[in-house]
């Protein structure tokens, strides 16, 4: 089945770029998303990016896919600390399921 | 902004009990969804509904729960006896399209005593 894979931390000095990694299974996938989750707060919908692009940029965020590898990542430039928090890759199935990594905690440090 | 509300944000009950999560999605959204996400794991597909019925369920979906849209506004998550497995974060979504982007809601937290 489909599996999403990200590292569990990232602790980044204020200022800095952030850059949170991902990997996916289902190659099908036609859209790629990421969400952030704040301390108590629901799960917000960052950026996303179809299948047939490489890089999408918004304003600090910049999304990368390498869909040989299926590795997808987002970076945060100009990190600051209203950017801490959960942030969860997650890729859309069938049925639009979607299947989320386990999320990579971000910690930014003033 | 719309945004999809839901309730309790907590919920505390003995193991055994019946639990009902509230939900109300997006005004003008159709597809409706319940993920849940145990504490320190991943955040997990349930189900998915629409037009008054389920589309799609996963394996987690048994016989213990149940999903109901009782009127135009509430999508409701029973939980028919509460096992001590059941606590995590229940988050509630919506959708506009059946390939839509979700919005979700700020959770309720469930612990089962």
């Amino acid at each position: 089945g489909e599996d999403v894979e990200q590292s569990l931390f990232l602790s980044v000095r204020e200022g800095d770029s952030s850059v949170i990694n991902c990997t996916y299974t289902d190659s099908s996938s036609t859209y790629l998303y990421w969400y952030k989750q704040e301390p108590g707060a629901g799960l917000q919908l960052l950026t996303y990016i179809f299948s047939n692009m490489d890089m999408k940029q918004d304003q600090r965020l910049t999304v990368l896919l390498n869909k040989k590898d299926k590795h997808l990542s987002l970076r945060i430039a100009d990190t600051q600390t209203g950017d801490s928090a959960i942030y969860f890759c997650a890729e859309r199935g069938n049925f639009n399921k979607f299947y989320f990594g386990s999320g990579t905690k971000l910690n930014v440090k003033p | 902004e719309p945004e999809v509300t839901q309730t309790p944000s907590h919920q505390v009950t003995q193991m055994g009990q019946e639990v009902i999560l509230r939900c109300v999605p997006i005004s003008n959204h159709l597809y409706f969804y319940w993920y849940r996400q145990i504490l320190g794991q991943k955040v997990e597909f349930l189900v998915s509904f629409y037009n008054n019925e389920i589309s799609e369920k996963s394996e987690i979906f048994d016989d213990q729960f149940s999903v109901e849209r009782p009127d135009g506004s509430n999508f409701t998550l029973k939980i028919r006896s509460t096992k001590l497995e059941d606590s995590a974060m229940y988050f509630c979504a919506s959708s506009v399209q059946g390939n839509g982007e979700l919005f979700f809601g700020e959770g309720s937290r469930l612990t089962v005593l």
